[in-house]
């Protein structure tokens, strides 16, 4: 069973103050790494996928790389329009293009 | 393009009464999904679809009917709603190996 546990589960943040969240997996056949972000009331968005270890993408002030066994989310010099929850998931080698999501990890940036 | 549509954005039912959530999208996409989040348990998938006329049970089914009669859409049933089932419900769909796109979300309170 394919399994995502994120750390930590909140994080406060000065304006500026650089961080990594952190999203630890088990899976069976990697097809690819999903970093997601979702705003309070809102459906999840996507920002990333990994797809082997090694790779990494950036997107503004957003790094997200990626081992065997976990991936990093980086965010450099973060502002208050970065506060967020942040979402990683995983997809599996089993069928139907399923991903397994872990329980993500709340960013709030204070100016 | 509109992507993902849920309807309705909030409801509040009674014990035992049933009701359907409605997920259309435009994208035609293959795979489509129907996810509640819950706090301190993530994304949890309830049941999919991998083309029109398909369906299967996810992680977490029971008390829940889908059916994908078009390509289109996607159907959640509840047949006689339970508190347990108040969460927020988000459908998503996908091509095959990319991200999924979500809906904004259907915020369901059973009383």
């Amino acid at each position: 069973e394919d399994q995502v546990t994120q750390s930590p589960e909140a994080l406060r943040l000065q304006e500026g103050e650089s961080s990594s969240l952190n999203c630890s997996y088990t899976v069976s056949g990697l097809r690819g790494l999903f970093w997601y972000r979702q705003d309070p009331g809102k459906g999840p968005e996507f920002l990333f996928t990994l797809y082997s270890a090694g790779e990494e993408k950036e997107k503004e002030r957003l790094k997200a790389t990626l081992t065997k066994k976990e991936s990093f989310l980086h965010i450099t010099a973060p502002k208050p329009e970065d506060s967020a929850t942040y979402l990683c998931a995983v997809q599996g080698a089993a069928a139907g293009n399923k991903l397994t999501f872990g329980g993500g990890t709340r960013v709030l940036v204070k100016p | 393009n509109a992507g993902v549509t849920q309807t309705p954005k909030f409801r509040v039912l009674k014990t035992g009464q049933s009701m359907t959530l409605l997920c259309a999208q435009d994208m035609n996409h293959e795979y489509m999904y129907w996810y509640r989040q819950d706090p301190g348990m993530g994304l949890r998938l309830i049941h999919y679809s991998v083309g029109e006329g398909t369906t299967a049970k996810g992680e977490v089914p029971d008390g829940y009917n889908v059916s994908r009669l078009k390509k289109q859409n996607f159907l959640l049933g509840l047949e006689s709603a339970a508190p347990s089932q108040t969460s927020v419900y988000f459908c998503a769909s996908s091509v095959t190996d990319y991200g999924y796109t979500f809906g904004s979300g259907t915020r369901l309170t059973v009383v």
